[in-house]
């Protein structure tokens, strides 16, 4: 299994535009969440779905954000517009119903110029 | 709600001594714990996790960490570092609810930098 996939790897864009990020979970993991990583406030949960719904959307900090998860293979989130406070490294996860089971992508490297 | 506190930001130890990464958590429900490892540009790595039964459990690369209820601690050990093992570690807790999905709950990290 190639594991969680996440692209970009890297991101620079200009405060304004529209940054779109996405991951693809392992085949079979029925959870998937979104967290935020900085210096100052660690490792955040943004959002998680579970069996493509979402379930827990508290953590995303403005309107500005939102997500999706189309169907089993494929999320995304969306930051319009972006702006500079929203540099940070972004990370995917999927697991199944076990616990333990969290597997991280290796990350983007969001920078708001 | 849970937390978790990681109450050193930064731990640097010399090649081959041992180390303490501390961990406290807070829940007002029962919990498994897990230990994250992130290498510099990746993802986290499971390190090892408590979920029932012997309060010791083992882990990948010679960790082990302790699992003690009533200081709510669950501390990172390893008797003998190499430099590879420099790198940032994450305790996290999950509440034991026998849910369909386990939303894990991070402290803010621990830097181990491991000198020669």
């Amino acid at each position: 299994d190639a594991g969680v996939i996440q692209s970009p790897r890297h991101e620079v864009t200009e405060m304004g535009q529209e940054v779109t990020l996405r991951c693809k979970p392992i085949s079979g993991h029925n959870s998937l969440f979104w967290y935020r990583q900085t210096m100052m406030r660690g490792l955040e949960l943004l959002i998680y779905f579970n069996n493509n719904v979402p379930i827990d959307d508290s953590g995303m900090p403005e309107d500005r954000f939102s997500a999706k998860m189309p169907n089993a293979s494929f999320s995304t989130l969306k930051i319009q517009p972006s702006e500079p406070r929203d540099s940070a490294v972004y990370f995917c996860a999927s697991s199944l119903p076990v616990p333990g089971s969290n597997t991280f992508g290796s990350g983007t490297r969001l920078t708001v110029v | 709600a849970q937390s978790v506190t990681q109450l050193d930001s930064q731990v640097p130890v010399f090649e081959e001594a041992p180390v303490e990464l501390r961990c406290n958590y807070s829940s007002s429900v029962s919990v498994y714990l897990f230990w994250y490892v992130q290498y510099p540009n990746q993802g986290l790595q499971l390190l090892l996790k408590y979920l029932s039964g012997s309060t010791l459990v083992k882990g990948i690369n010679g960790f082990e960490a302790e699992f003690n209820k009533s200081q709510t601690s669950f501390h990172l050990r390893k008797p003998s570092v190499h430099i590879s093992d420099t790198a940032e570690y994450f305790c996290a807790v999950t509440k034991n609810s026998g849910g369909s999905n386990y939303k894990l709950t991070f402290g803010k990290g621990t830097l181990l930098t491991v000198n020669p």
